[in-house]
């Protein structure tokens, strides 16, 4: 079945670089996204990647995908205090002609002084 | 930048009773979605919506569930008769529908739900 899995916790220093791994079931997901998830608040969309890519980078932010091994990873460089929150690892599956996105059970990273 | 707003951001609610949970979609959007979030757990998908009809449910959504666009900005999540297993954050999300395999979900702020 449908499945994505996330370690739950992430704890690293202000200014080191943050790696949240990320691992999913579905071959023919087309897109892979990160949520973030701030105490109190809903789901910003972070980045996403397509399937036929392996690498994008965002600012601060590089997603690595491994589509053999169902592996996704997001990079947070320079990581900082307002980075401190829940990140969400979610792939798309289409049925139908609808998508609907499954999500793994979130990182919380706490950033450190 | 548009966002999609969610009302009330906390309902407390006795068992047994309906509530009906509000989210106004981003204004050009053609495809609605309802997530939920029991505390601790993950983010589970509930119903999408399309041109005025249900488009997929998951088989939490059951009967005593539906949703509706009663006009041309609401979108509601109607719960007939809450227990106490239906606490929990409910999202909902708009998406632009420009092609299935591309639509991006954009989620609003969530609403607490707490059932007694």
């Amino acid at each position: 079945g449908e499945d994505v899995e996330q370690s739950l916790f992430l704890s690293v220093r202000e200014g080191d670089s943050s790696v949240i791994n990320c691992t999913y079931t579905d071959s023919s997901s087309t897109y892979l996204y990160w949520y973030k998830q701030e105490p109190g608040a809903g789901l910003q969309l972070l980045t996403y990647i397509f399937s036929n890519m392996d690498m994008k980078q965002d600012q601060r932010l590089t997603v690595l995908l491994n589509k053999k091994d169902k592996h996704l990873s997001l990079r947070i460089a320079d990581t900082q205090t307002g980075d401190s929150a829940i990140y969400f690892c979610a792939e798309t599956l289409v049925s139908g002609g609808y998508n609907k996105l499954i999500f793994g059970a979130g990182t919380r990273l706490a950033v450190h002084p | 930048e548009p966002e999609v707003t969610q009302t009330p951001s906390h309902q407390v609610t006795q068992m047994g009773q309906e509530v009906i949970l509000r989210c106004v979609p981003i204004s050009n959007h053609l495809y609605f979605y309802w997530y939920r979030q029991i505390l601790g757990q993950k983010v589970e998908f509930l119903v999408s919506f399309y041109n005025n009809e249900i488009s997929e449910k998951s088989e939490i959504f059951d009967d005593q569930f539906s949703v509706e666009r009663p006009d041309g900005s609401n979108f509601t999540l109607k719960i007939r008769s809450t227990k106490l297993e239906d606490s929990a954050m409910y999202f909902c999300a708009s998406s632009e529908g420009r092609g299935w395999s591309t639509d991006t979900q954009y989620f609003g702020p969530g609403t607490r739900l707490t059932v007694l």
